[in-house]
C-alpha cells in the first residue's frame, strides 16, 4: 500500500536498552521527520533528512541517532533508551521540506514506553 | 516563551456555532503558517496552510493571518460533531527547514 509506514506500533523496552524505530514512506518524497509528541509540548522535532545521506538536527535531537541510506527510510534509534524517552514518535514526509507550502504526511505513530 | 503558543483549551462550542482557535509565534521572520488536525489516537493531518497577510478560506475554514501582531487563527464555521479533534498550530520559520509546533487546542463541539 502507499503510504507512510511505521514499525513497531507500540514497544516497550527498558532503561539503557538500544531501540530502533523505523518508518518507511512510498511517495519518493525527498524530505523526511522524526518527532515526538508529548502532553503540553506539542510535537517537537528530533531529527529531518532532506534526501539519502544528509540529515540535520531539530529541535530535541540529544539520545537519538539518525540514517538514511535510501530514500524511502529513515530509521530512528535511541542508543541507550531512558524514561524521559517515553513518548509518542511521529515521523512524516513531504516534498518541499519547509517550502511555503508545504504538506508534510505522517505516519501512525509508534507508542514507546521506557521502563 | 515558547516559539508557538495556543490555548491549550479544551474550548467547547454548540454543533453550528463558529469556532475560533489562535496561535502566536514569537519568530518575526515567520514565513508560513500550517493548521493541522490531529483526532485522539491518531496523527496530524493538514488542513490548510497560509502565508500572506489576511484571510484564507477553505470551504467551512478559514485561516487568518496577522504577521505585524505574529497572529494566526483559525475559524471553523457550521462546527460539527466530527470537528472534535486537538488543533496544532504549525510555523516555519525564515532560516529555518524545519517546522515548529504549537502544544495544540482540544476542541469539543457538542450536538
Amino acid at each position: 500500500d502507499a503510504g507512510i509506514t511505521q514499525s513497531p506500533r507500540y514497544k516497550i523496552t527498558e532503561t539503557g536498552r538500544q531501540v530502533t524505530l523505523m518508518c518507511h514512506q512510498t511517495w519518493s518524497h525527498s524530505y523526511m521527520f522524526w518527532y515526538r509528541q508529548d502532553l503540553g509540548h506539542g510535537l517537537r522535532l528530533i531529527y529531518y533528512s532532506a534526501a539519502a545521506d544528509i540529515t540535520d538536527k531539530g529541535e530535541v535531537p540529544d539520545g537519538y541517532v539518525v540514517s538514511r541510506s535510501k530514500t524511502e527510510n529513515f530509521p530512528l534509534t535511541l542508543e541507550s533508551a531512558t524514561r524521559s524517552q517515553t513518548s509518542v514518535y511521529f515521523c512524516a514526509s513531504s516534498d518541499e521540506g519547509g517550502g511555503h507550502t508545504d504538506t508534510q504526511y505522517f505516519g501512525p505513530g509508534t507508542r514507546l514506553t521506557v521502563l | 516563551q515558547k516559539e508557538v503558543e495556543q490555548n491549550s483549551g479544551p474550548l467547547s462550542v454548540p454543533e453550528g456555532a463558529i469556532a475560533s482557535l489562535n496561535c502566536t509565534y514569537s519568530d518575526r521572520g515567520s514565513q508560513s503558517f500550517f493548521w493541522y488536525r490531529q483526532y485522539s489516537g491518531k496523527s496530524p493531518e493538514l488542513i490548510m496552510f497560509i502565508y500572506s497577510n489576511g484571510d484564507k478560506e477553505d470551504g467551512r475554514f478559514t485561516a487568518q493571518l496577522n504577521k505585524a501582531s505574529q497572529y494566526v487563527s483559525l475559524l471553523i464555521r457550521d462546527s460539527q460533531p466530527s470537528d472534535s479533534a486537538t488543533y496544532l498550530c504549525a510555523v516555519i520559520g525564515k532560516n529555518n527547514n524545519d517546522m515548529r509546533f504549537g502544544a495544540g487546542t482540544r476542541l469539543t463541539v457538542k450536538p
